[in-house]
């Protein structure tokens, strides 16, 4: 089975602060993603990486940055928290294959308190 | 534009009964289909996908969801539910011209409640 860890389960931070999330995978996979998770706001993507030292925005980067120096291990960094950023945040990996559809599998978040 | 919507909040069902929980896509291009869970303090697990193929699709704990390319439509169904089903259920289709990145749009979600 493939498994996804997450470095906390719970975080507490005070704005301003530079926060690391740190996700690490198994499976050898290429891609890795991170969300953040809200109620009635479903899953959005924060970035995305498709190898080492690649990265994309997704749809919320703002105030967000990443790191991929190693294939098996994705860093989500928060620049300086802010209280808007407390939120459940969620890292996935997945397969790449040239059609698509391979599906993602998820750690068991970071629930992110900044106060 | 591409979305996907969950049009329930959430969905209550006596155990034993059948349930559907809905999903409706926006997508250019053939659409890649997913159905995710999510219980109490833990990520998402992998439930079925619909990539090309049979409209029915069948996947874990038992639920299969229908592909409806006229109505872009992918509900999620079970012909008996169980208390243990009650958790957060996620649909998502797989961003247009994403390739092999695999990108994903997710629905809100639905809270799927089983009474005894």
């Amino acid at each position: 089975d493939v498994k996804v860890t997450q470095s906390s389960r719970y975080l507490v931070k005070r704005t301003g602060e530079k926060v690391f999330l740190e996700c690490v995978q198994d499976m050898d996979h290429e891609n890795m993603f991170w969300y953040r998770q809200d109620p009635g706001l479903g899953l959005r993507l924060i970035y995305f990486s498709y190898d080492v030292k690649m990265k994309e925005k997704g749809d919320i980067p703002e105030g967000y940055s990443v790191s991929r120096e190693k294939k098996e291990r994705f860093s989500l960094i928060l620049e300086s928290a802010s209280t808007n950023q407390t939120s459940m945040y969620l890292c996935a990996s997945s397969l790449m294959r040239a059609q698509g559809g391979q599906p993602q599998h998820f750690g068991d978040g970071t629930r992110l308190s900044i106060l | 534009a591409q979305s996907v919507a969950q049009p329930e909040d959430q969905v209550n069902v006596a155990e034993g009964n059948p349930l559907t929980v809905k999903c409706t896509y926006s997508v250019s291009g053939n659409p890649y289909l997913f159905w995710y869970v999510q219980y109490p303090n833990r990520g998402l697990q992998f439930l079925l996908k619909y990539i090309t193929g049979d409209n029915l699709v069948k996947g874990s704990y038992g639920f299969e969801a229908e592909f409806n390319k006229s109505q872009t439509s992918f509900h999620l169904k079970k012909p008996s539910a169980l208390v243990s089903d009650s958790a957060l259920y996620f649909c998502a289709v797989r961003a247009a011209f994403s390739g092999g990145y695999n990108k994903l749009i997710f629905g809100a979600g639905t809270r799927l409640a089983v009474h005894p």
